[in-house]
């Protein structure tokens, strides 16, 4: 079955630093997500991406965020200049025809 | 914020079935009913979804009622590995992100 898949599953940085998460979505999905869980907190809303560009943004997802498919599979996080609240579980979801999300394993990001 | 009202906790006996239960009195026409669950710190799961009609899949049922002011997800036979977070969410169809609230927290029991 076709799953989306993250890496790395574990990203630990030093604050300020930049950092890139990966995430493959399934083939042939169209719509593309980022969410983020901090620890003991509900999953929260990024950003979504449809034909090359955002569709939609959270509050959250300020000037320091970024996203970018640079080629046919990948879809990446950019976080320029990391906080330690960023500290969080990040998930990639997408989603096809069928409208249902699929979410990635996640990425936990600790900055210290 | 999310739209649904769920319990905060329940527990089943392992073998039985779990009916979790969820509040969208605000629901709009064109809003579907969706179920997802996450167990420990893993990316959220699809579990079933709805509009108007129950649903069954090989994983839960999904019985609305007839107003769509309510649902039940139903697992019909609950194991230790149905232990997790249950989301109940409503949205409009086709690329609206997902908005998640607090969800109930399952616990199947031995």
């Amino acid at each position: 079955e076709p799953e989306v898949t993250q890496t790395p599953s574990h990203q630990v940085t030093q604050m300020g630093q930049e950092v890139i998460l990966r995430c493959v979505p399934i083939s042939n999905h169209l719509y593309f997500y980022w969410y983020r869980q901090i620890l003991g907190q509900k999953v929260e809303f990024l950003v979504s991406f449809y034909n090359n560009e955002i569709s939609e943004k959270s509050e959250i997802f300020d000037d320091q965020f970024s996203v970018e498919r640079p080629d046919g599979s990948n879809f990446t996080l950019k976080i320029r200049s990391t906080k330690l609240e960023d500290s969080a579980m990040y998930f990639c979801a997408s989603t096809g025809g069928t409208d249902t999300q699929y979410f990635g394993p996640g990425t936990r990001l600790t900055v210290l | 914020d999310a739209k649904t009202t769920q319990p905060p906790s329940m527990d089943c006996a392992e073998g039985r079935a779990a009916n979790l239960p969820c509040n969208h009195s605000t629901i709009s026409g064109n809003e579907y009913v969706y179920w997802y669950r996450q167990i420990h710190s893993q990316g959220p799961q699809y579990i079933i979804h709805g509009l108007k009609n129950n649903e069954t899949n090989e994983m839960a049922s999904l019985i609305i009622t007839e107003d769509r002011k309510s649902s039940t997800l139903i697992l019909p036979h609950a194991t230790l590995r149905d232990t997790a977070v249950y989301y109940c969410i409503v949205r409009l169809p086709y690329g609206q992100n997902f908005v998640f609230g607090p969800g109930t927290r399952l616990s199947v029991l031995p």
